[in-house]
């Protein structure tokens, strides 16, 4: 157990759906960023909250949308998906908002979009 | 071209054998990291380098910030140790990670 978690391990739903995925940081760290792994791709950076605030964001869809709580666990809620939103979503921790205690990776929530 | 580059892509080795994985970048960095994803799917970070050289067990990772390359390496293999090895650098200009995209290794017994 890395400290992060994120729930549901698994999630399969259909094309126009919405859903959301919730990560809970390790205990003591601010900083939560979301990626997004698509079928053999690399890691994409979605976006980054520390501390309740938005800190930087990557390449995420309008469709995307995301917040941090005053406990410092975060949503990721992705509306009228598509087939290509198919993917695996992780969830990063870090105590600082710049990572330079280095990151702890939750084990992801795999999103099948039918 | 990708600003952080991994080679090879895939690799296939007998187990006992020194594997070297490697890792250049073009941008400026604070810091590079080595994580390995396992076929289920988690990350699990391994190295943060910022210099020189660090030791964990049979992985060893080296960073020259002159030539911008790090390298990843196992020594005595094991199927184990079958796995994407990822490596990530954080800017020195806005502190988010760039991804390489990983390199497959698989170590037959």
């Amino acid at each position: 157990d890395s400290g992060v978690t994120q729930t549901p391990k698994h999630l399969i739903t259909a094309t126009g759906q919405r859903v959301t995925l919730r990560c809970s940081p390790r205990s003591g760290d601010l900083s939560v960023y979301w990626y997004q792994q698509s079928l053999d791709q690399g890691l994409q950076f979605l976006i980054q909250y520390y501390n309740g605030e938005e800190r930087a964001k990557g390449n995420i869809l309008e469709r995307f949308s995301a917040q941090q709580f005053p406990d410092l666990h975060s949503e990721l809620n992705l509306s009228s998906l598509e087939l290509g939103d198919s993917a695996l979503y992780f969830c990063a921790s870090s105590c600082n908002n710049r990572g330079l205690g280095g990151y702890t990776f939750g084990s992801g929530t795999r999103l099948t979009v039918v | 071209k990708n600003e952080v580059e991994q080679s090879p892509q895939n690799l296939t080795a007998q187990e006992g054998e020194f594997i070297t994985i490697n890792c250049s970048y073009s941008v400026g960095i604070s810091a590079l990291h080595w994580l390995q994803q396992h076929p289920g799917g988690g990350i699990v970070s391994l190295f943060m380098l910022s210099s020189g050289k660090k030791k964990h067990g049979r992985l060893i990772a080296t960073i020259n910030i002159q030539e911008k390359h790090s390298s990843l390496h196992i020594t005595a293999s094991h199927p184990r140790d079958s796995a994407v090895y990822i490596c990530a650098v954080r800017m020195d200009s806005n502190y988010q990670l760039i991804w390489g995209a990983g390199t497959k290794l698989i170590i037959k017994p």
